[in-house]
């Protein structure tokens, strides 16, 4: 089983609509969830993180994360073209040797088509 | 947060040759961890660079092949030896803070051998 799992893409949605991003994650220590943003070619970007069980919205973005289910998801309103791109999932772990390091899931590539 | 400097951005390099990619961070940091990105692949984490210890390396990486320096807390290089095709792809350096509640990356180097 992978340690950090994303629903397989590619995701389509039509611009206006919500996509939903889904992560499920096999440590029960893991502390910290990112969602990263990669156009072709480019560096990731955060678009957020959470370590707290529940929601946290920003903007058009809102994370949520269910630690008892080992589940984060991202949630995009109002999807727009210029959204689309590869959404990476990744979880960084409590402690011990693997303090500080990310694991990251294979990726969801997003098309927001017109 | 912290901001990272790496270089080059990008590289096209012979079979049999090394490339050296330096990452500078613009604030004191205990940890820097180095990734790879095949192409179509999601980030994979290559090692840690600790200051002042010898890098600590993941499962299918070794130090002849991508040794790593170290020399403060601000800066670290990663090194592609004996480089084949098979290495073409980006490499990104990465700093959590000190909660590891969040990472930032480098811009990347994008690297292709021929």
């Amino acid at each position: 089983q992978k340690e950090v799992e994303q629903n397989s893409g590619p995701l389509s949605v039509p611009e206006g609509a919500i996509a939903s991003l889904n992560c499920t994650y096999s440590d029960r220590g893991s502390q910290s969830f990112f969602w990263y943003r990669q156009y072709s070619g480019k560096s990731p970007e955060l678009i957020m993180f959470i370590y707290s069980n529940g929601d946290k919205e920003d903007g058009r973005f809102t994370a949520q994360l269910n630690k008892a289910s080992q589940y984060v998801s991202l949630l995009i309103r109002d999807s727009q073209p210029s959204d689309s791109a590869t959404y990476l999932c990744a979880v960084i772990a409590a402690g011990g040797t693997s303090y500080g390091k990310l694991t990251f899931g294979q990726g969801t590539i997003l098309t927001v088509h017109p | 947060s912290a901001v990272i400097s790496q270089k080059p951005s990008r590289d096209i390099c012979q079979r049999g040759t090394s490339l050296t990619i330096q990452c500078q961070v613009d604030s004191q940091v205990t940890m820097m961890f180095w990734y790879r990105q095949q192409p179509g692949q999601s980030l994979t984490l290559i090692a840690t660079a600790n200051q002042g210890s010898e890098a600590t390396y993941e499962s299918g990486f070794v130090i002849d092949k991508f040794p790593i320096s170290r020399p403060n807390l601000t800066f670290s290089t990663l090194t592609v030896s004996n480089m084949s095709p098979e290495d073409s792809s980006i490499y990104l350096c990465s700093v959590t803070d000190r909660r590891a509640a969040e990472a930032f990356f480098g811009q990347g180097t994008r690297l292709t051998v021929v």
